[in-house]
Parts: C-alpha cells; structure tokens; sequence
C-alpha cells in the first residue's frame, strides 16, 4: 500500500508557541486530509483539502495541500494546551478508490 | 446522537476466547471500516465494506471474521485471541470509497 510519511514523529512545545508538521508521500494524491486524535478518543477531522496549492484555515489552523500534490502541511498558531493529542494526515491517491494514513504526529504542549 | 458508536468500549479478556465488537453509524453512509491502532499509534486499515459487500481486506489473519448485517452495521468478530491482538480497533464510516471517513471512539481491547 502507499506509504505517508509524517514529519516529526513528535513535538513538545510551550503553550503560545507555532507548531508545523507534514506530510509527504511517493506518489500523487487527489485529496488531503488532516485529523486529530485526543487521548483517549477517536481521530477527529479538522481540515480537508482538494486542490493543489489550497490553503484552508480552521480556527488556528490551517492546512495547505502542496503544490507537487505529493505533500501536504498543517501549522497551528499560539498553542494551547488542548491542542495535545496525535496529529494524522490522511491521503487519497489520483489512481485509488481508499485514503491511505499516516504515521501520526504527537504534540505534547507544556503550559 | 452519535454518528459512529461502538460497542464495548473496553474489552479485558484471556488467550483463547472468541469476542465481538459491535459498530454502528447513523450517518446513511454506504462504506463502513475496521482499522486497528496498535502500541506505536499507526493506523492500519483491516476491512472495508460498501453497501455489506467486502472491498478492502488487508492481510488480517482470519481469526479476525467482519460481519455486515446492514449498511448501518459493521461487527468485528475475533476468533481464539492472542496477545498481540490488543490494540484500539477503531470503526468508521463514509459516503462513499473515497469520501472523508468519520471515526469512532475506538473500543480497546486487552488479551491476558
């Protein structure tokens, strides 16, 4: 199956600091997504994104869908402490029918 | 209200026993799924299925049996349990193959 390599692995941050993370694959995709697992809880969507070089905020933050289509970006401005959690990006590639996950980001914020 | 319920949340059980988790979504989705979360927190993608029918079947031993009774209604039956089928099994739903899936709450499931 196709491989989503998410980058880090894991972060720990100071509660008000910017957090960026990605997502790259090894081929082409159609569709990004971006989802946010509490402890605890399943993962949540957050953003989606359906076009190469599409920027979309929610809240503070905010998802970009690469311009190679093989990569896609999440930052998250002034952290707060809820927004810890693991952090998955999902891909649908431009020859297949299933969304293929990543390897997950862990985000601790110390307040 | 819940979209996507499952059932039971926590599972203890010993070596051996067979066990159902039930999965349940009120959304009118036609694609329903089964991943497994393991110790590291990948996401591994085990069955598929679209309108009952079985589209995605990962290599999954085959202790592990979905059932569809409807489209609403995905169970995950687990045959003579070994200790490293303890994980979270999440269920999820979509419109469509490639439409956005939406989660459950996971049911975590311990093998003694």
């Amino acid at each position: 199956g196709q491989q989503l390599n998410q980058s880090p692995q894991s972060m720990f941050i100071q509660e008000g600091e910017d957090v960026s993370m990605n997502c790259t694959s090894s081929s082409i995709f159609n569709t990004w997504l971006w989802y946010k697992q509490d402890p605890g809880e399943g993962p949540v969507l957050l953003i989606a994104l359906y076009k190469a070089g599409e920027l979309t905020s929610n809240g503070r933050l905010t998802a970009q869908f690469g311009i190679t289509r093989k990569d896609s970006f999440l930052n998250i401005s002034a952290s707060i402490p809820s927004d810890v959690g693991i952090y998955f990006c999902a891909g649908l590639p431009n020859t297949g029918n299933q969304f293929y996950f990543g390897t997950g980001t862990s985000l601790t914020v110390i307040p | 209200d819940t979209a996507v319920s499952q059932t039971p949340k926590y599972l203890v059980t010993q070596m051996g026993n067979d066990k159902s988790i039930k999965c349940e979504q009120n959304l009118g989705h036609d694609t329903m799924y089964w991943y497994k979360q393991d110790s590291k927190k990948f996401l591994k993608i085990m069955f598929s299925y679209n309108n009952k029918e079985l589209i995605i079947n990962e290599t999954v031993p085959n202790r592990f049996s979905p059932k569809s009774p409807d489209k609403a209604h995905l169970n995950l039956h687990i045959n003579s349990l070994e200790l490293g089928d303890s994980a979270v099994y999440f269920c999820a739903s979509s419109s469509g193959r490639a439409e956005t899936q939406y989660f459950g709450p996971g049911t975590r499931l311990l093998v003694l």
